[in-house]
């Protein structure tokens, strides 16, 4: 079965820390993987996807097959930074599984 | 280009009621999903359509359902409302074909709060 797990409900660092949010899955397929985010007051909205490899807002992630993982980094965190990042596994077109999410607190 | 938009934006019903959540997508969007927002369960994935048809389902009873019409614009109906479906209802849009195992960047509209009691 399709699962997406961030293990960590709550994340907090200190600005210019570095920071990662762990996104584990579990698919039999081929997944695409992305990371969607949620600032305050705002729409949940896509940060980055593992097909584009692509640095959105200086964060990163790797797609590890081995180790069924799709973390996301930043080296250096930044207040505005803060907010509910969620990962998502799709499949069929447009069938989305999200993880429970992860709440970014960056502290000045 | 205007943005998801969901209506009503608040609803209160009571248990054994049936309540009918609405959808409009970006312009030139064929594919809306619904997912359910809980703080237990997180975002859940309802169903999606791509035009005019059930595409993908997720695992909810049959008492959800929903719908799209030739504008791409989806209805979303619950029956006999249970506390349990208390919840927010995002609705999203896409582009809807997808590359490779599929998978396009999806738009969320605001939600609607739903309150069952």
């Amino acid at each position: 079965a399709q699962r997406v797990t961030q293990p960590e409900k709550l994340l907090s660092v200190f600005k210019g820390a570095p920071v990662e949010l762990k996104c584990n899955y579990s698919y039999s397929g081929s997944p695409e993987l992305f990371w969607y985010v949620q600032y305050s007051r705002q729409r949940l909205q896509l940060l980055l996807r593992h097909i584009s490899r692509e640095s959105i807002k200086g964060f990163t992630a790797d797609l590890n097959k081995g180790e069924t993982s799709f973390h996301l980094k930043k080296p250096f965190a930044q207040e505005e930074d803060s907010a509910m990042y969620y990962c998502a596994l799709v499949y069929n077109f447009n069938k989305f599984y999200f993880g429970s999410g992860t709440k970014l607190n960056v502290k000045p | 280009k205007a943005g998801v938009t969901q209506t009503p934006r608040y609803l209160i019903k009571t248990r054994g009621q049936q309540v009918t959540l609405s959808c409009s997508p970006i312009s030139g969007h064929r594919s809306v999903s619904w997912y359910q927002q809980t703080p237990g369960q997180g975002l859940q994935f309802l169903f999606e359509y791509f035009s005019e048809t059930q595409r993908n389902k997720g695992n909810f009873p049959g008492r959800f359902s929903g719908r799209q019409f030739s504008n791409s614009r989806s209805e979303m109906n619950v029956s006999t409302l249970e506390l349990g479906d208390s919840a927010l209802y995002l609705c999203a849009s896409s582009g809807g074909m997808g590359g490779g195992a599929g998978g396009n960047e999806q738009f969320f509209g605001p939600g609607t709060r739903l309150t069952v009691l």
